[in-house]
C-alpha cells in the first residue's frame, strides 16, 4: 500500500538557519504531492504540493520538489524564523486504489531565537 | 468565512463506553472526512462523507462508525471504547471528494479523546 516516511524529529534549529526536512514515499501509479503544517492547538492547513514529477511547490518561503526518481519530496526554507515552529506533515493521494491523503509521522521543527 | 467545527474539543470516557464526535464542515463543502492521530500512528484515515454516503473507508474496525447529515454535519461514533482509542480526532472538510482535489482539505482543531 501508499507509505509517506519522514525524518524524526525534532530538529531544532536558530533564527535564519536552512531547513531541510525529508521526506521519501511509496507508491502505485502517479500520486500527487503535499506538505501540510499543524501550528499548536491548530488543524492541519495545506502548504504546499506538486501534482507531477519535477514539479516545484512554494508557499511562505517553503519549498519542494516532486522528483520521481527518487520518490522524494523534501521540504526546504532558506532561512527559518520562530514563527514557523510547528509540525510538518508530508502527504500523497494516489491516483489508483484508495483515494485517500496517506499521512508521513510529521516533523516537529522548532526554532530558537 | 467559518472554519471547520469540531465539538467538543476535549473528551474523557472510559473504557466500555460509547462517544459521538460532531463536526460542521465549512459551509458549502459535501465531503468530510475523519482522521485519527496518535503519537505512535501518526495521522491516519478513518472515512470519507460526501452528500451523506461513505465513499471511502480506511482500516479501523467496525467500532468506528460515521454518519452526515443533509446540511454536510458529520458525526463520528466509537462504541466500546478501548485505551488504544486514546487520540485526537481530526475532520476536515472540501468541496469536493477528496480524489478529486485533496489540496483542497481544511481541518478543523480535533477533539481530544482520551479514555481512562
Amino acid at each position: 500500500g501508499d507509505s509517506v516516511t519522514q525524518m524524526e524529529g525534532p530538529v531544532t534549529l536558530s533564527e535564519e538557519a536552512f531547513l531541510t526536512i525529508n521526506c521519501t514515499y511509496t507508491a502505485t501509479g502517479y500520486p500527487s504531492l503535499f506538505w501540510y503544517v499543524q501550528y499548536p492547538g491548530e488543524g492541519l492547513q495545506l502548504l504546499l504540493k506538486a501534482t507531477k514529477a519535477d514539479d516545484k511547490g512554494s508557499n511562505k518561503g517553503f519549498e519542494a520538489t516532486y522528483r520521481k526518481e527518487t520518490t522524494s519530496f523534501h521540504l526546504e526554507k532558506g532561512s527559518v524564523q520562530v514563527s514557523d515552529s510547528a509540525v510538518y506533515f508530508c502527504a500523497l493521494i494516489s491516483d489508483t486504489g484508495r483515494r485517500a491523503l496517506t499521512f508521513g509521522s510529521g516533523t516537529r521543527l522548532q526554532v530558537q531565537p | 468565512k467559518a472554519g471547520v467545527t469540531q465539538t467538543p474539543r476535549y473528551l474523557i470516557k472510559t473504557r466500555g463506553q460509547q462517544v459521538t464526535l460532531s463536526c460542521s464542515p465549512i459551509s458549502g463543502h459535501r465531503s468530510v472526512s475523519w482522521y485519527q492521530q496518535t503519537p505512535g500512528q501518526g495521522l491516519q484515515f478513518l472515512f470519507e462523507y460526501f452528500s451523506e454516503t461513505q465513499r471511502n473507508k480506511g482500516n479501523f474496525p467496525g467500532r468506528f462508525s460515521g454518519r452526515q447529515f443533509s446540511n454536510s454535519r458529520s458525526e463520528m461514533n466509537v462504541s466500546t471504547l478501548e485505551l488504544g482509542d486514546s487520540a485526537l480526532y481530526l475532520c476536515a472538510s472540501s468541496p469536493t471528494q477528496v480524489e478529486y482535489g485533496g489540496e483542497k482539505l481544511f481541518f478543523g482543531s480535533g477533539t481530544q479523546l482520551s479514555v481512562l
